[in-house]
């Protein structure tokens, strides 16, 4: 059973970069054919995806974030980890990790981390 | 950006009652849709995908339809622990979800 676990800083500070990990246990991150997704949901909204990595190392990010991501992968520690750089309190959110095939037809999420909530405040 | 439209934003029926939850997209996304349920302070959990096929361990009672634009989550007997949000996503281009609709006990 694959389990996906975030961590990171509960807290940053506005225009500095929120750094995020995700531990996948139960399975290994380099086998299979499968993209690692991190999205976002600010309290009492909806989702929002923000970008993935393929386990070929690949990225892709959501247009409307995409010159502040950065999705990296360390295969050594089965992690991928998110960079999201000058911050505001609009990144304010529960941020989950998540992961979905790499064919059109079973990209859904099929496993989720628990969410970690970040805040952006001085 | 493929915009998903969920309706009604809150629906209140009985237990027992069938619930029926809309889901349209701004362009076509084919069959490749995905329902979500989630309860407060969890993650959501997959229910549906490929608009109609059930993720492994889902009752029975959930089933999903449609293709193109138009999609529909129905809850045939709804049961106490039912009573979440639900999302649609597409995973045509990209992804986008929903919305969400709040699925309450009447």
């Amino acid at each position: 059973q694959v389990q996906l676990q975030e961590s990171g800083p509960g807290l940053v500070k506005p225009s500095q970069t929120l750094s995020l990990t995700c531990t996948v246990s139960g399975g290994s991150i380099s086998s299979g054919s499968y993209y690692w997704s991190w999205i976002r949901q600010p309290a009492g909204k909806g989702l929002e995806w923000i970008g993935r990595i393929h386990t070929s190392g690949g990225t892709n990010y959501n247009p409307s974030l995409n010159s502040r991501v950065t999705i990296s992968v360390d295969t050594s520690k089965n992690q991928f980890s998110l960079k999201l750089s000058s911050v505001t309190a609009a990144d304010t959110a529960v941020y989950y990790c998540a992961r979905g095939g790499d064919t059109v037809v079973t990209a859904q999420f099929d496993y989720w981390g628990q969410g970690t909530l970040v805040t952006v405040s001085s | 950006e493929i915009v998903m439209t969920q309706s009604p934003a809150t629906l209140s029926v009985s237990p027992g009652e069938r619930a029926t939850l809309s889901c349209r997209a701004s362009q076509s996304v084919s069959s490749n849709l995905a329902w979500y349920q989630q309860k407060p302070g969890q993650a959501p959990r997959l229910l549906i995908y490929g608009a109609s096929s059930r993720a492994t361990g889902v009752p029975a009672r959930f089933s999903g339809s449609g293709s193109g634009t138009e999609f529909t989550l129905t809850i045939s007997s709804l049961q106490s622990e039912d009573f979440a949000v639900y999302y649609c996503q597409q995973y045509n281009y990209w992804y986008t979800f929903g919305q969400g609709t709040k699925l309450e006990i009447k």
